[in-house]
Formats: structure tokens, C-alpha cells, sequence
């Protein structure tokens, strides 16, 4: 069955970076991409960006542009997604989920979360 | 960027009686293959999302029939013929279309 897990909960510093992994199992990894959504607190669905595991190809939100990176091993079959000079904004549960690996966006499985907290 | 609306934002339903969302975009998602990519979830307390709805009105495995989606261009609908227990959450619409990728605000469902 597909599955998407998701590392561990992490506390960071204002300025600092994170990177969450995202290990998948159970289909083949280089025929779909990535999708990276957070969600603050008491909030809604925020879209990050997209990465194709089939060619590495990125789309990135503008507001996360130039301060995240998204990237694939696909003989680990893990996607990581790094975020860099965190604010307290950041403070979110960010979540993988699978996605096509071209064109068009129809996310369907996604992960268990990891909690980024961003606190001095 | 693809503006998306819903409405109503809160939603209380007597069990066993039905329910709709509506989502609007900004911008026809209608693509250049000749499909519409909006898709619906729904995310129960304390869980991560879950896809019901995909192309519209593609219902994904395992969820449950009294759940549908339909509509064209800029104006969707989901619904819910008989409202359970289970139904508690808040659903969210998403254009797969355009670039960037766009959430709705969510609808919360509770029971009355």
C-alpha cells in the first residue's frame, strides 16, 4: 500500500533552517512527484511547491521562493523539503503528499505531518 | 495566482441530512487537455487530509458513495446526500490547473 512517512517533530530558531524527509513505499517513485502543503496552526492548506521525481523539475510557491529547496533521492525513494531563515510564521505541520510528476496537480496520498515549531 | 472561494465557511448539519460546499476560482480550470483539475479533501480533527474527490467528480477509492462533486469552469460543488458522524472536519477544494497550486479556506462541517 502507498505510504508516505514523514520525520520527526523539530524545534528551530528564528533564522535557522529545517529539512524534512519524506520516505515512500509502495509504488513506483520516479513515475509521480512530490507536493509539499503546511498548515499553521488553527489554519488552512498552504501550497509550497512541487517536485517531479521522474526528472527533479521544481514549481515553487513565490512566497517560499528563494528560501526553500526540494529535492529527491530516488534510490531511497525520500523526498526532502528544506526551509531556510525561518520566522515564527514558519511555526506549521508541513506535509508531503504524492502528486503526478508532470502537468497537472491531483494529490492523493499524503503524509502523517511533522510539526515545525520556530521559537526563540 | 488562482483565487479560491467557498462557501459557506462553517456548516452545522442535522445527522442524516444532506450537505453542500461550494468552491469558486478565479480563473476557468479547465486545461489545455481538455480536463478540470479540482479536487476535494476533507481533514478530520487531528488528522493529516484525505483526498475524496478528484477531476471534479472522480470519487477516490473507499469514500463512501453519499459523497459527490460536480460542476464546470469556475463553479463546483460538494455534496453530501446524508450527513454521518464521521462527516465532522473541514473540506477543502484545490486547483491542480494553474501554477501556483491553490487552496480554498476551507468549509467546517459539525453536526447540529
Amino acid at each position: 500500500q502507498v505510504q508516505l512517512v514523514q520525520s520527526g517533530a523539530e524545534v528551530k530558531k528564528p533564522g535557522a533552517s529545517v529539512k524534512v524527509s519524506c520516505k515512500a513505499s509502495g509504488y513506483t517513485f520516479s513515475s509521480y512527484g512530490i507536493t509539499w502543503v503546511r498548515q499553521a496552526p488553527g489554519q488552512g492548506l498552504e501550497w509550497m511547491g512541487w517536485i517531479s521525481n521522474n526528472n527533479g523539475n521544481t514549481g515553487y510557491s513565490q512566497k517560499f521562493q528563494g528560501r526553500v529547496t526540494m529535492t529527491t533521492d530516488t534510490s531511497t525513494t525520500t523526498a526532502y523539503m528544506e526551509l531556510r531563515s525561518l520566522r515564527s510564521d514558519d511555526t506549521a505541520v508541513y506535509y508531503c503528499v504524492r502528486d503526478r510528476y508532470t502537468g497537472v496537480s491531483t494529490p492523493d496520498y499524503w503524509g502523517q505531518g511533522t510539526l515545525v515549531t520556530v521559537s526563540s | 495566482d488562482v483565487v479560491m472561494t467557498q462557501s459557506p465557511l462553517s456548516l452545522s448539519v442535522t445527522l442524516g441530512q444532506p450537505a453542500s460546499i461550494s468552491c469558486r476560482s478565479s480563473q476557468s480550470l479547465v486545461y489545455s487537455d481538455g480536463g478540470t483539475y479540482l479536487n476535494w479533501f476533507q481533514q478530520r480533527p487531528g488528522q493529516s487530509p484525505r483526498r475524496l474527490i478528484y477531476g471534479v467528480s472522480k470519487r477516490d477509492s473507499g469514500v463512501p458513495d453519499r459523497f459527490s462533486g460536480s460542476g464546470s469552469g469556475t463553479d463546483f460543488t460538494l455534496k453530501i446526500i446524508s450527513v454521518e458522524a464521521e462527516d465532522v472536519g473541514i473540506y477543502y477544494c484545490m486547483q491542480g490547473t494553474h501554477w501556483p497550486r491553490t487552496f480554498g479556506p476551507g468549509t467546517k462541517v459539525d453536526i447540529k
